[in-house]
């Protein structure tokens, strides 16, 4: 099984709002990920977290703020968004040095 | 950082005929993946390949390492294997593992 999952499939939220977005996998891997993906873009990194811990965080604003509950769930907060943070925002997971397995997405739009 | 380029960056074909995808990168790598993204936006695998040659039904791959580039063969070509095709790669120095870097990928649109 190579599936990670992604919860909303979409989300519409205000500047105001809080949200959260939420990824699983049960494929016993120890690395999981964080993209951004603009319209018409490639995917961009956004966190990675090794053995539940982050390693990278490519400055990324703080309205953003990872978590990693446990190694099978990574989750993304959200605060204070943007309209311009509006963008299809993918998890994946990995052994370490190894192919990385993509979920399918969450759509954020930020009105 | 490295620099990955994709060509062309948009590609028209009549269903059944053959393509190849290019990838060039400016620096080594210990990891390299195709992807294929769905008009829904899901990225699936379609190989992992740093190096060496791999072939799975109608696609293949090539990896020339000491050259710095990468091959995607799509032979007879079908209307879903319309999209954006992505080669991303990996380097495992400086404290990089994890960091995949995506080219600007290739639209395929396939036609019946």
């Amino acid at each position: 099984d190579t599936e990670v999952t992604q919860t909303p499939k979409h989300l519409v939220m205000g500047m105001t709002n809080k949200k959260s977005l939420k990824c699983e996998q049960h494929m016993g891997h120890r690395a999981m990920y964080w993209y951004k993906q603009k319209a018409k873009k490639p995917p961009e990194l956004m966190f990675v977290y090794s053995y539940e811990k982050l390693s990278i965080n490519e400055s990324v604003p703080s309205r953003f703020s990872p978590e990693c509950p446990n190694s099978s769930l990574l989750n993304l907060h959200l605060h204070a968004l943007q309209p311009e943070d509006s963008a299809l925002y993918l998890c994946a997971s990995s052994q370490e040095q190894d192919t990385q397995y993509f979920g399918p997405g969450t759509r954020l739009t930020v009105l | 950082g490295i620099q990955v380029e994709q060509s062309p960056p948009d590609l028209i074909l009549q269903e059944g005929a053959n393509s190849t995808l290019r990838c060039n990168f400016s620096d080594s790598v210990n990891n390299l993946q195709w992807f294929h993204q769905n008009p829904w936006g899901q990225l699936i695998n379609l190989f992992y390949i740093p190096s060496g040659t791999k072939q799975n039904g109608r696609l293949s791959a090539t990896t020339v390492a000491t050259e710095r580039y990468s091959l995607l063969y799509i032979s007879s070509s079908q209307t879903t294997d319309s999209g954006v095709y992505f080669c991303a790669v990996e380097n495992w120095g400086s404290g990089n593992t994890g960091k995949l870097i995506f080219g600007q990928g290739t639209t395929l649109q396939v036609k019946p």
